[in-house]
């Protein structure tokens, strides 16, 4: 079964460089989550889209952005990197409301 | 603080044992579920549990969902290195609102 792909699996930066990390949904999925997930922490929301529009903002810096296109691949745009954003980037996509989400197998930022 | 606390932390058993971890809020959740998560990797859904009082069996995973829809509880039994993950339980509030996810229970099952 498809699952949810996101590119790249790795990524290496430096301070106050941009990134841009792709998220692609299961097909027929609705809505698209993105999470940040420190080191032993807990994923935290970022923000998600509910047919190609934002539907909810967590807490996401001033200095990310996301979207969602046409064919329901979503972005996010992270620029003016700062050593703590280095983390897990998890994307997530639902179908509705009570089944839960299937999460991508994430990109993990390094800052350096 | 936590709208989901998780506990034990951390829990270390060997093969073959039992062990339940649990999931409270002091908030209603209209449903919760569980996630497994490796290393590196996505949390993976195990189960959703919407109705209180609920039981779900996945092999030899048992979910529970409080009456009161405030509390879930995940029994494991016969536990096997493979089980070996971090368990977040997971959930939106009673407004349908907020998604959130507990800190986790680190579960290590030894051989």
């Amino acid at each position: 079964a498809a699952g949810v792909i996101q590119s790249p699996r790795h990524l290496i930066k430096e301070k106050r460089e941009t990134a841009t990390l792709k998220c692609y949904p299961i097909p027929r999925h609705d809505t698209v989550y993105w999470y940040q997930q420190g080191p032993g922490q807990d994923p935290q929301f970022l923000i998600s889209f509910y047919e190609k529009m934002q539907s909810d903002k967590g807490s996401i810096p001033d200095r990310f952005s996301a979207q969602q296109f046409s064919d329901y691949h979503s972005e996010l745009n992270m620029s003016s990197l700062e050593l703590g954003d280095s983390a897990l980037y998890f994307c997530a996509s639902s179908r509705g409301f009570n089944y839960g989400y299937t999460f991508g197998s994430g990109t993990r930022l390094t800052v350096v | 603080t936590q709208l989901l606390e998780q506990s034990p932390q951390f829990l270390s058993i060997q093969e073959g044992e039992n062990l339940t971890v649990y999931c409270n809020s002091s908030s209603v959740f209209s449903s919760l579920q569980w996630y497994r998560q490796e290393p590196g990797e996505g949390p993976v859904l195990l189960v959703t549990v919407v109705t209180g009082g609920e039981v779900k069996k996945l092999k030899r995973l048992t979910f529970q969902f409080g009456d009161a829809r405030k509390d879930s509880s995940l029994h494991i039994t016969a536990a096997q290195p493979g089980d070996t993950g971090l368990y977040l339980c997971a959930g939106f509030d009673n407004y349908g609102q907020n998604f959130v996810f507990g800190p986790g229970t680190r579960l290590s099952v030894l051989p």
